[in-house]
């Protein structure tokens, strides 16, 4: 069975600081998603990475893929307020059967 | 583009009735999959339709079915509810090729009393 393990669980950081998050996977899979979710609100989709060594830059958002360790890692630079939310990784299991992560929740201290 | 859509968005039913939870998908998209969202058990898959089929399901009781119909618009029904089933229930659609993301509706926040 799939497991998704992402930490920190929670993280709270200075504006203008670098962090990174970091999703780890059980059985191989090449399909890995990054998804956001505001309080409330429904998942909104940031990344699909779908072969190893993908890197997608999104703004202050950047995430990689690494299949071989079964790891991957969204990375925050310059953080500002507005990415304040929870990030969840989600794997491909096969067949469009997501397995997510428990989300990190990410507070940006002005 | 319209987004996905689900109906209703909020509910409230008491236990031992029974639900059914509408989505209808992007313009295009076949696949469409349902996700129980908890706070104590985070996102997990209930099941995944393409073209009428249902093609992978989670580890969840019979009490939790599904359907697609001819013009991708899906449902799921719960029924014998319980108050472990309330839940915010998200629905995603997708081209179904695994290449492209699913794309996730508003959900349907539903409490069981």
């Amino acid at each position: 069975e799939l497991k998704v393990e992402q930490n920190p669980l929670f993280l709270s950081m200075q504006e203008g600081k670098n962090y990174t998050i970091y999703c780890n996977y059980s059985t191989t899979s090449d399909r890995l998603y990054w998804y956001r979710q505001d309080p409330g609100k429904s998942l909104e989709s940031l990344f699909v990475l779908l072969s190893n060594g993908a890197v997608k830059q999104e703004g202050r958002l950047m995430a990689s893929l690494d299949t071989k360790a079964r790891l991957s890692t969204l990375h925050i630079t310059a953080a500002v307020h507005d990415l304040s939310a929870t990030y969840f990784c989600a794997v491909d299991g096969g067949n469009e059967k997501l397995t997510f992560g428990t989300g990190t929740r990410l507070t940006i201290i002005p | 583009k319209a987004g996905v859509t689900q109906t209703p968005r909020y509910l409230i039913k008491t236990r031992g009735q029974q639900v059914t939870l509408s989505c209808s998908p992007i313009s295009g998209h076949r696949s469409v999959s349902w996700y129980q969202q908890t706070p104590g058990q985070g996102l997990q898959f209930l099941f995944e339709y393409f073209s009428e089929t249902q093609r992978n399901k989670g580890n969840f009781p019979g009490r939790f079915s599904g359907r697609q119909f001819s013009n991708s618009r899906s449902e799921m029904n719960v029924s014998t509810l319980e108050l472990g089933d309330s839940a915010l229930y998200l629905c995603a659609s997708s081209l179904g090729d695994r290449v492209h993301e699913q794309y996730f509706g508003p959900g349907t926040r539903l409490t069981v009393t």
